[in-house]
């Protein structure tokens, strides 16, 4: 089993929509937990840090369900601009400072 | 401003010749890192830093190198044992001595032929 799954996608949404992405870990002692965005052919950027309470910052809410082990990411009216793979990241507890990586869900925004 | 540079964006080289990749960060971060990005996959570690001197291997160390002779510097080596050199090499950076998000730089496209 990896260590931080998610769905490749691509998830294909209208302008305006509101899409969802889960991303499960394996690791029940994680601590901390990101949503990075990626651009193609770009470096990843911090969208977000997840915290044990969830967290809004704009149209973008991430939330962390410890018990089952799934972060999610909700983006409200979504903009073309919001086209781009979007990584779950979780720290690996072998190192406090490694962080494990999931491969990606490709969100693609059509007009 | 403050931010993480590498250098050179896109890099070629033949097989069998070792190659640098250069990371230089100014945001007095302690902590930094070198991830390889193949196609359609995710980030792997190849190696990490958390002081000057200092370094340990990640997931996928074999055929690379490192040193950490700066806080500032963290340059890579992709030797010829390498056995799949091309690939997107991301720098990254991180402060302090517990778990931090971390910041990238704009990365480097290495192709070997």
């Amino acid at each position: 089993r990896k260590e931080v799954e998610q769905d490749p996608g691509p998830f294909n949404v209208p302008e305006g929509a509101t899409v969802a992405f889960n991303c499960t870990y394996s690791n029940s002692a994680s601590q901390s937990f990101f949503w990075y965005r990626q651009d193609c052919r770009k470096e990843p950027k911090l969208l977000m840090s997840v915290y044990s309470s969830g967290n809004e910052d704009g149209r973008f809410t991430a939330q962390l369900n410890r018990a089952s082990q799934y972060i999610s990411l909700l983006i409200r009216d979504s903009k073309l601009s919001d086209s781009a793979t979007y990584l779950c990241v979780v720290n690996g507890v072998d190192s406090s400072y490694k962080l494990i990586f999931g491969s990606g869900t490709r969100l693609l925004v059509r007009p | 401003d403050g931010g993480i540079t590498q250098s050179p964006k896109y890099l070629f080289r033949k097989e069998g010749q070792n190659v640098t990749l250069s990371c230089e960060q100014n945001l007095n971060h302690d902590a930094m890192y070198w991830y390889r990005q193949d196609p359609g996959q995710g980030l792997r570690l190849i190696y990490y830093s958390q002081i000057v001197n200092d370094f340990q291997k990640g997931d996928i160390a074999e055929g690379y190198s490192v040193s950490r002779e700066k806080k500032e510097s963290f340059p890579l080596t992709v030797t010829s044992a390498q056995k799949n050199p091309t690939a997107f090499y991301l720098c990254a950076s991180s402060r302090g001595t517990a778990v931090y998000e971390q910041y990238f730089g704009p990365g480097t496209r290495l192709t070997v032929t």
